[in-house]
């Protein structure tokens, strides 16, 4: 299995520009997770997925951003407009069945976003 | 509100050593624990996951515990190779609801010297 593939991996961009970071999660997985990581704050959930619906978004920090996933093989998550204090390594993870204790994560390679 | 600590953030051992790396956090009302590898650049990986019925899990090298009651897990990693640097992630799932969260420690970076 090709693991949780996330695109871009490095993202500059300027402050004020749209940016979308895509996510494919494992085949098979119900659940997707998007984190963010950084040196402040640590790992942190911004929003879960649960059979392609959103279960959990109280993590997102703000209207700037937002997340789909149309579909069971596929999530986005936007910022709009990009700041300079949004400027992390965010993470997509997938998960069989979350929620049983059992089950762990599996993250993707991350996407390190800077925004100047 | 769940607060995940991991002491010592760094920590730099000759190859060969036994080590300990410790992870406590202050709601005992945990589904499990779990612990993470991440090497630089790159995501997580899971290396043990605790369930809160049990006490300790094996992985080779590794060996987890966890006291529930006192709010405390350590990683104990035997005969330390450099392969083995990399970032250690502690991370709880809280029971009673949200039992899908992972609140993470900030992690401890290990280097193992040849």
């Amino acid at each position: 299995d090709a693991g949780v593939i996330q695109s871009p991996r490095h993202e500059v961009t300027e402050m004020g520009q749209e940016v979308t970071l895509r996510c494919k999660p494992i085949s098979g997985h119900n659940s997707l997770f998007w984190y963010r990581q950084t040196m402040m704050r640590g790992l942190e959930l911004l929003i879960y997925f649960n059979n392609n619906v959103p279960i959990d978004d109280s993590g997102m920090p703000e209207d700037r951003f937002s997340a789909k996933m149309p579909n069971a093989s596929f999530s986005t998550l936007k910022i709009q407009p990009s700041e300079p204090r949004d400027s992390a390594v965010y993470f997509c993870a997938s998960s069989p069945r979350p929620g049983t204790g059992t089950d762990t994560q599996y993250f993707g390679p991350g996407t390190r976003l800077t925004v100047l | 509100k769940q607060e995940v600590t991991q002491i010592p953030a760094a920590l730099s051992v000759p190859e060969g050593e036994n080590l300990v790396l410790n992870c406590s956090f202050t709601d005992s009302a945990i589904y499990n624990l779990q612990w993470f590898r991440q090497d630089p650049g790159k995501g997580l990986t899971s290396l043990l996951l605790i369930q809160s019925s049990q006490r300790e899990q094996t992985s080779g090298r590794l060996n987890a515990s966890l006291d529930k009651s006192s709010g405390r897990s350590t990683l104990y990693i035997a005969a330390s190779q450099p392969g083995d640097s990399a970032t250690y992630l502690c991370a709880v799932i809280r029971s009673g609801g949200s039992n899908y969260k992972l609140t993470f420690g900030k992690g401890t970076l290990l280097t193992v010297n040849p």
